[in-house]
């Protein structure tokens, strides 16, 4: 399994866009990029997955460069609701590999009036 | 709100007891993945169950235990507990199709022992 960096904490203010990357050099063809976002004593909750290129949803991008080697997370115009963890993962979604959501230590987002 | 729902939301046991926490699975799911989480640190992973066979075991002893069963509910079980099993347990479902690993987490289950 692809192991993942990210930074461990991130500050910034409401209104701004943050951007959160996440390195995955060991990454495999068949891997995917997922991140998820953990409030306190919650489970974490699913926020966007990509394979290339680019993906957006209502919440979030993700960017995916050709090499696959990093991404990034873009929160556009963040609300204090938005302070949280961030995990990236990085596996292979297909049954057949067996491959389980592994969480690193996640990136811990501080937002600020 | 995920569709999976935890019991007990809260609980504390002895050290040396046994406990078993219980998981329903959104509708439709065939897979079930239980993790710990200790304060301050991300989920580990524990064991994955699908289609009520495990698939797959995180480095957790083997008294942690676990069944799904043939409505895709789920059992961790765990015996001999000690100090160190204190943690958030999650229990999430998900849906394996090729292409996706969306996962829909319960609340946890906060097991304290004493």
């Amino acid at each position: 399994l692809a192991k993942t960096t990210q930074p461990i904490s991130m500050d910034s203010y409401e209104g701004q866009e943050v951007n959160i990357t996440c390195s995955h050099n060991n990454i495999a063809t068949n891997d995917y990029i997922t991140w998820y976002q953990q409030f306190p004593s919650q489970g974490p909750r699913f926020i966007i997955q990509g394979y290339k290129t680019k993906v957006t949803n209502e919440v979030a991008s993700l960017f995916i460069p050709a090499d696959r080697k990093s991404s990034t997370l873009s929160l556009p115009r963040v609300s204090l609701s938005d302070t949280a963890v961030y995990y990236c993962l990085v596996g292979d979604p297909g049954y057949s590999s067996a491959s389980k959501i592994i969480f690193g230590s996640g990136t811990r987002l501080s937002i600020r009036p | 709100e995920t569709g999976v729902t935890q019991s007990p939301t809260h609980l504390i046991k002895t050290r040396g007891q046994q406990v078993t926490l219980r998981c329903s699975s959104q509708s439709g799911h065939n897979t079930v993945s239980w993790y710990q989480q200790a304060l301050g640190q991300g989920p580990q992973f524990i064991f994955q169950y699908y289609r009520e066979e495990e698939n797959g075991r995180g480095n957790f002893p083997p008294r942690f235990s676990g069944l799904q069963f043939p409505n895709y509910s789920s059992e961790l079980n765990v015996n001999a507990l000690e100090l160190d099993d204190s943690a958030l347990y999650l229990c999430a479902s998900s849906l394996v199709l090729a292409g996706t690993t969306e996962a829909f987490f319960g609340q946890g289950t906060r097991l304290t022992v004493v």
